[in-house]
C-alpha cells in the first residue's frame, strides 16, 4: 500500500528558529514522485517541490531545504531562519508513476506557527 | 489570470439539495482533478480526467458526478447533499496524458468551502 506519514501535526516556533517538517513514505515501486505543498490561512494548495526516487540529492531554495534519504523512505523538508509568513498547513505527497491511475496521495498534513 | 479557478469560493446549502461546482485552468493542461479535504485537514483524491475520460474514480458515492465538457473544464455535481458532504473541494490539473502522468505537478485552485446544514 502506498502511504505518507507526517508524524507530527502541529509545531510552533519563534521567528528566526530553524524547523524540520518530517515525511515518511511507503511504496514498493521503484519509481515514484515526492512533493511538498504549502496551504496558508488563506486556504489554496501552493506546489513547492518536486522529487523523483532516482534523485536523492539534497535541494536549497533561499530558507528552504529538502533532505531525501530512500534508505528511511524519508523526505523531510527544513525552513532556516523561519518568519511569520511560513505559518500553514504543510502536506507531503507521494504519487506513483505507470498504468493510468496517477493520484496524489498526501499525509495528513502539519501545521507550522511561527510567532515573533 | 488564475490558472485554476474554481466557482463559488463558499457554498452553504440545505440537506437534500443538488449544487455543482465548477472549475477551469488556463494552463493547457490534459488532466484534472477533484480532492476533498476534511475538517481535519486530509486530503483524499475523488476523480481525475484526461481529456474527458474518467480515469480515477476512488469509490466516491455515485450522488458525486464529475462532468468534464473539454480538457480544461471539470465540474462536480452533489446530488442529495448530506451533513457529511461539508469540506473543503479542491479542483486540480496537470500535464501530460495516462501514462507517467506521476511525475507532473498538480496545480491547485483556491478550493469551494460546501457547507452542508
Amino acid at each position: 500500500a502506498q502511504k505518507v506519514t507526517q508524524a507530527q501535526t502541529e509545531i510552533s516556533v519563534v521567528e528566526k528558529e530553524d524547523v524540520t517538517l518530517d515525511c515518511v513514505y511507503e511504496t514498493r515501486d521503484t519509481t515514484y514522485y515526492l512533493f511538498w505543498y504549502k496551504q496558508p490561512p488563506s486556504g489554496e494548495l501552493v506546489f513547492l517541490i518536486r522529487r523523483n526516487s532516482f534523485d536523492e540529492q539534497n535541494e536549497i531554495s533561499g530558507r528552504y531545504s529538502w533532505n531525501f534519504q530512500k534508505s528511511t523512505s524519508s523526505f523531510n523538508f527544513t525552513i532556516t531562519a523561519s518568519q511569520v509568513v511560513d505559518s500553514a498547513v504543510y502536506f507531503c505527497a507521494l504519487s506513483l508513476s505507470g498504468g493510468g491511475s496517477e493520484k496524489l496521495v498526501f499525509g495528513k498534513g502539519m501545521k507550522l506557527t511561527v510567532n515573533p | 489570470d488564475t490558472a485554476v479557478s474554481q466557482t463559488p469560493k463558499y457554498l452553504v446549502t440545505q440537506m437534500g439539495n443538488d449544487k455543482s461546482i465548477k472549475c477551469e485552468q488556463n494552463l493547457g493542461h490534459d488532466t484534472m482533478y477533484w480532492y476533498k479535504q476534511d475538517s481535519k485537514k486530509f486530503l483524499k483524491i475523488m476523480f481525475s480526467y484526461n481529456n474527458k475520460e474518467l480515469i480515477i474514480n476512488e469509490t466516491v458515492p455515485n450522488r458525486f458526478s464529475p462532468k468534464s465538457p473539454d480538457k480544461a473544464h471539470l465540474n462536480l455535481h452533489i446530488n442529495s447533499l448530506e451533513l457529511g458532504d461539508s469540506a473543503v473541494y479542491f479542483c486540480a490539473s496537470s500535464q501530460g496524458g495516462r501514462t507517467g502522468a506521476a511525475k507532473n505537478i498538480q496545480y491547485f485552485g483556491a478550493g469551494t468551502r460546501l457547507s452542508v446544514l
